[in-house]
């Protein structure tokens, strides 16, 4: 089966950097993801890692190390509106489970 | 159209009825997904179609629910006598199907049953 954690709720401050941890069990694996939703809307597509290391994208890096089963999304100069929830998500070429499996989570509050 | 777009919006529905939700992916795409999100939860893999590959329905929490997908392109997920625990935000997503593109996230039908 697959398993996915990520911590159920972060406080941080505007300006400052927050990095939101997901460790994953899975067989198979084929990539992951993190999506960004703000409340009462669809999940939006933040990164993809695959490879291990860092992909960098404006304020959002993500890291990937397979060995570990573990990725972070990293946030740089927060902004009040990245306030939102942050899932992980992992994709499994085994039979039968190629689609993607979210983890729970991570609802970000960014203060002032 | 230009994004995924689902049908309707909201949906109450008594008790022991049957409702149907509607998807309609992104032109093109060959991978559509149905998720289930319940309030303040994380989002619960109900099937996947891939192509004209069987799809996987390992998520369907029930035989009460069912999807299709006609002439891979809209798809329609069933939920027969509803309960109360199925209300809940059901998304629907599409990709290229690639290893690794993303998928593409419709509003969601917001469904309550009373």
């Amino acid at each position: 089966g697959q398993n996915i954690d990520q911590p159920t709720e972060m406080t941080a401050t505007e300006g400052a950097i927050v990095q939101i941890n997901c460790t994953y069990q899975t067989s198979g694996f084929n990539g992951l993801f993190w999506y960004q939703q703000h409340a009462g809307e669809a999940p939006t597509f933040l990164s993809y890692n695959v490879l291990d290391g860092l992909e960098e994208k404006g304020r959002f890096s993500s890291f990937l190390s397979r060995s570990k089963g573990y990725s972070y999304l990293l946030l740089k100069e927060l902004q009040m509106k990245d306030s939102a929830s942050y899932l992980c998500a992992v994709r499994s070429m085994d039979t039968g489970r190629r689609a993607l499996t979210f983890g729970s989570g991570t609802r970000l509050q960014v203060q002032p | 159209g230009a994004g995924v777009s689902q049908s309707p919006s909201n949906k109450v529905t008594e008790k022991g009825k049957d409702v149907e939700l509607r998807c309609d992916p992104i032109s093109g795409h060959t991978a559509l997904y149905w998720y289930r999100q319940s309030l303040g939860q994380g989002l619960e893999f109900l099937i996947y179609f891939q192509g004209n590959s069987a799809p996987d329905k390992s998520g369907l929490p029930s035989d009460r629910f069912s999807a299709e997908r006609t002439g891979g392109s809209v798809s329609t997920l069933t939920i027969q006598r509803t309960q109360q625990e199925d209300s809940a935000v059901y998304l629907c997503a599409s990709s290229e199907g690639g290893a690794g593109v993303e998928a593409f996230f419709g509003q969601g039908t917001r469904l309550t049953v009373v």
